[in-house]
Formats: C-alpha cells, structure tokens, sequence
C-alpha cells in the first residue's frame, strides 16, 4: 500500500519561501497513473487545495496561490516538493501530501501532514 | 470560488443514522459525479471515505453510503459508533475558475 510522508522546516519566517518534500514508498511515481498534490489546512479551518505535478513534471496549480507556489518532482528520489514564497503568517497551515488518480478527481491517499509556522 | 456548504454540526446517538448534506452548485456537485468524502479524527490526516458520489473504498465500513440529488450531495452514517466522532470534509471536481477542487466547509460529528 501506498504511504506519503511529509518532511520540512516547521518554522519559517515571514517573507521566506516556505519549503517541504513528501516522500512517496509503496509505489513509483514514475509509473504514472497519479497526480501528486499539496493541501493545507489553516488551524482549526477546512482544507484547501494547492496544486499538483504529474511524473512528466506537469503542474497544475491553485490560481489563488498560483504566483507564489511551485511544485517539483524528483523520480529519483520518489518525491515530489512544494516551494511557496514569500510567506506570510497567513500561510500558517498543517500541509498534507496526496495522491490523485488520473482518471478522478479523489484524494485517495495521504501524508500524515506537517505544521508549518510562519513567525518572526 | 467559494466553498461547499456543509452544516457545522450533526449529533446522534449510538446506533442512529446521520446525514451529512454538501451543497454547491451546478459547477461543481451538480454538474458532476466527482463528490468525495473525508474524515478527519482531531491531529489526524483525513481519510478517504466515499468517492464518485457513492463508491466506498476498500475497507471502509458499508456504514457509510453517499448519495446525490441536483446541487446537493449527502453522506449517511448508520448504526452511529464511538469512533465515527470526528470532521467530515465533502470535495468536488469544479468547472468553475481554473480551481480544479473545492472542499466543503466541514461537519463536525458527534456521538451522544
């Protein structure tokens, strides 16, 4: 079975790029079959999608965030990274990594997540 | 892009049923079958528990079943257990914007 697992700075300060890996075991990204996504939820709220990558590097991302985000990956490695500029403490969050299949629109796997903190 | 409207809370007694309601609009849960549901226990990741409207994935009690009518989808919980006390987040695909996904606003479950 597929597992997800989140890694990165928890504590990062306004104005930097916040940056985090997910590390994917139990199957090859470059398989394909997947999009690999970032989602984060703000403390005590709801979830919000960031975007994805496709093994082929392809990217789709939140319009919302779009100017600020990239999403990389790394077959290499089985991995795929978020890098969001210019942080705010806005950007506060517990960000969770996803597998998507290509066929549907369903977060059907997760990381455990990690917090991120955006402070000075 | 706004979010699906859920009820902030729903509460019953162990062994009723609950309904979970999800509404957005014809963008997104009305116009397509691409509804999941998530739930999240508190510091947990969430878990994928009904996609494609009204699939259940492997292993996930047949207590839970999901269901569609127009702009509104609906989660159903039955025979209410302990451990079903938690977050639920409804998602759709959306055609609306360039936004891809939206979530839902999320229900908090509890088990009186």
């Amino acid at each position: 079975q597929v597992q997800l697992q989140e890694s990165g700075p928890g504590l990062v300060k306004p104005s930097q790029t916040l940056s985090l890996t997910c590390t994917v075991s139990g199957g090859s990204i470059s398989s394909g079959g997947y999009y690999w996504s970032w989602i984060r939820q703000h403390p005590g709220k709801g979830l919000e999608w960031i975007g994805y990558i496709y093994y082929s590097g392809s990217t789709y991302y939140n319009p919302s965030l779009k100017s600020r985000v990239t999403i990389s990956v790394d077959t290499s490695k089985n991995q795929f990274s978020l890098k969001l500029s210019s942080v705010t403490a806005a950007d506060t969050a517990v960000y969770y990594c996803a597998r998507v299949p290509f066929y549907d629109y369903v977060f059907s796997y997760w990381g455990q997540g990690t917090l991120v903190t955006v402070s000075s | 892009q706004s979010a699906l409207t859920q009820p902030a809370s729903v509460s019953g007694s162990p062994g009723q049923s609950i309904t979970i309601s999800c509404t957005g609009t014809s963008s997104d849960v009305g116009g397509y079958n691409y509804v999941s549901w998530y739930q999240q226990h508190p510091g947990k990741a969430p878990k994928l528990m009904i996609y494609d409207v009204s699939n259940r994935p492997s292993g996930v009690s047949n207590r839970f079943s999901g269901s569609k009518s127009g702009n509104t989808a609906s989660l159903t919980i039955s025979g209410l257990q302990a451990e079903d006390e938690a977050d639920y987040y409804c998602s759709s695909y959306t055609s609306s914007s360039t936004l891809l996904y939206v979530f839902g606003t999320g229900t908090k479950v509890t088990v009186l």
